[in-house]
């Protein structure tokens, strides 16, 4: 099993461009997250899935879009990149996101994609 | 809301010194807390998680953590440092959302081990 992948690992992008990461899985996890990391802040969540075809908003949302047409896969939109955008984006799932006791609740995280926005 | 605090962002330990991580959540409910690693230019790996049950959780590569209720702590520990722990470490809560639960990291800690 490749576990978590995410492409591309590294782009640099002007101002205004777009761009489409992918995160894709083959655990047959039902929940996928996208995270962003920046110096001093941890991990902040963006966007989640909790089964294809369903998204919901993180912490951070704005600028972002997300789609889930495939279980394993998850997509992160940038439409119009902004310096504030730069950062190290994190993909993860987990097989199990409910509130039971005993629950897996393990994240997998991918080795993520370090984008630079000029 | 939950949330987590990690003291210090950096700490400096001697090899074969014991290594001590700081973290403290807030949760209005039972957490469940967990440990990350994160090496240089990778994602994040699991060291060990509470959920219920024993409050001395152990972990991969000799770490171990105690989940204290009274104190609101979760503090990562191994007595002897290597060199192959220098890293990021990454406390975390489960949160409970509209649409399914999620963690809540904490800034993270820089771990330097001295030769």
């Amino acid at each position: 099993n490749a576990g978590v992948t995410q492409t591309p690992k590294f782009r640099v992008l002007k101002t205004g461009q777009s761009m489409t990461l992918l995160c894709a899985q083959d655990m047959n996890h039902e929940y996928m997250y996208w995270y962003r990391q920046d110096p001093g802040m941890g991990l902040r969540l963006i966007h989640y899935s909790v089964g294809e075809g369903t998204t919901a908003k993180g912490e951070v949302p704005d600028g972002y879009n997300v789609s889930r047409l495939k279980k394993q896969n998850f997509l992160l939109g940038l439409e119009s990149a902004a310096p504030s955008q730069t950062s190290v984006y994190f993909c993860a799932s987990s097989y199990s996101n409910l509130k039971q006791i005993g629950d897996n609740n393990e994240q997998f995280f991918g080795p993520g994609t370090r984008l630079t926005v000029l | 809301a939950q949330s987590v605090t990690q003291l210090g962002s950096h700490v400096s330990v001697s090899e074969g010194a014991l290594v001590l991580l700081r973290c403290n959540y807030s949760s209005s409910v039972p957490p469940y807390l967990f440990w990350y690693v994160q090496y240089p230019n990778q994602g994040l790996q699991l060291l060990l998680k509470y959920t219920t049950g024993a409050t001395l959780v152990k972990g991969i590569n000799g770490f171990e953590a105690e989940f204290k209720k009274s104190e609101t702590s979760f503090h990562l520990t191994k007595p002897s440092a290597h060199m192959s722990d220098a890293a990021e470490y990454f406390c975390a809560v489960r949160t409970y959302g509209k649409y399914g639960n999620k963690l809540v990291f904490g800034a993270g800690t820089i771990l330097r081990v001295k030769s």
